[in-house]
C-alpha cells in the first residue's frame, strides 16, 4: 500500500542541538514532497516543499530538507533548534494525478527543552 | 489576504446526530480540501472539491459527505454521528489542481461526540 512513513514519533531535544526528522515514501514516479508544522493551538503551516531541481530545499525559520530519490526519503533538518520550535511536524506527498490529495505521515512531536 | 477560515471552531454533539461544518477559502482559490485529524490515525484525507465538483474522495463512509459553492465555499457534513467520528477536522484550500500547488490550512473545527 502507498504510504508515508515518520520513524520519528516523538523527540526531544535541548536547546541548540541539531534535528533531523525522517521522512519516508512508497509512491514511485514523481511526487511532490512537503513538511508541515504546527505548533500548539496553531493550524498547519509550510514549512518547505520540494517539487524538482536540487534536492536541498530550505525553509522558513532555518529548516531544510534533502529530497533523496534512491532511498525515497525526504528528510526533514535543522542545525539547531530553538525552544520556538515545539510542535508536531508532518511530512506530506502528493503524488502524480491525484489532484490535491495529500497523503500524511502520522507525525513526529518535538520537544525542545530550554 | 486572509486565510482559511472554517465555523464553528467546536462543536459538541450526541451519537446519532448530524453536523455540518463549514469552510471559507482563501481567496481566488477554488480547490478544497477536508482531512479528518486524529491522534491515533493522524491526518486523513475525506474528499477534494473544484469548481463545485468532487474530484476525489478518501476511505469513509457514506456518512461524510461535502459539496462546494459557487464561490468556492464548502461544507461536510457527517450524519449518524459515531464516538469515533471525534476529531478535528481540517479544510484546505488551494489554486487550482495543478501538481505543484501548495494546501494552506484552516485552524479546524474540533468535533466531540458524546
Amino acid at each position: 500500500a502507498q504510504s508515508v512513513s515518520q520513524h520519528n514519533h516523538h523527540v526531544i531535544l535541548s536547546e541548540a542541538a541539531s534535528l533531523e526528522l525522517g521522512c519516508n515514501y512508497s509512491y514511485g514516479g514523481t511526487v511532490n514532497l512537503f513538511w508541515y508544522v504546527q505548533y500548539p493551538g496553531q493550524h498547519l503551516q509550510l514549512l518547505l516543499k520540494y517539487f524538482s531541481g536540487d534536492p536541498l530545499v530550505k525553509g522558513i525559520k532555518g529548516f531544510e530538507a534533502e529530497f533523496i530519490k534512491s532511498k525515497f526519503s525526504f528528510n526533514l533538518r535543522k542545525p539547531s533548534v530553538q525552544w520556538s520550535d515545539t510542535a508536531e511536524y508532518f511530512c506530506a506527498v502528493k503524488p502524480p494525478m491525484t489532484g490535491n490529495q495529500f497523503y500524511f505521515g502520522t507525525g513526529t512531536s518535538l520537544t525542545v527543552i530550554p | 489576504k486572509a486565510g482559511v477560515t472554517q465555523t464553528p471552531r467546536y462543536l459538541i454533539k450526541t451519537r446519532g446526530q448530524q453536523v455540518t461544518l463549514s469552510c471559507s477559502p482563501i481567496s481566488g482559490h477554488r480547490s478544497v480540501s477536508w482531512y479528518q485529524q486524529t491522534p491515533g490515525q493522524g491526518l486523513q484525507f475525506l474528499f477534494e472539491y473544484f469548481s463545485e465538483t468532487q474530484r476525489n474522495k478518501g476511505n469513509f463512509p457514506g456518512r461524510f459527505s461535502g459539496r462546494q459553492f459557487s464561490n468556492s465555499r464548502s461544507e461536510m457534513n457527517v450524519s449518524t454521528l459515531e464516538l469515533g467520528d471525534s476529531a478535528l477536522y481540517l479544510c484546505a484550500s488551494s489554486l487550482g489542481l495543478a501538481s505543484q500547488e501548495t494546501q494552506y490550512f484552516g485552524p479546524g473545527t474540533r468535533l466531540l461526540v458524546l
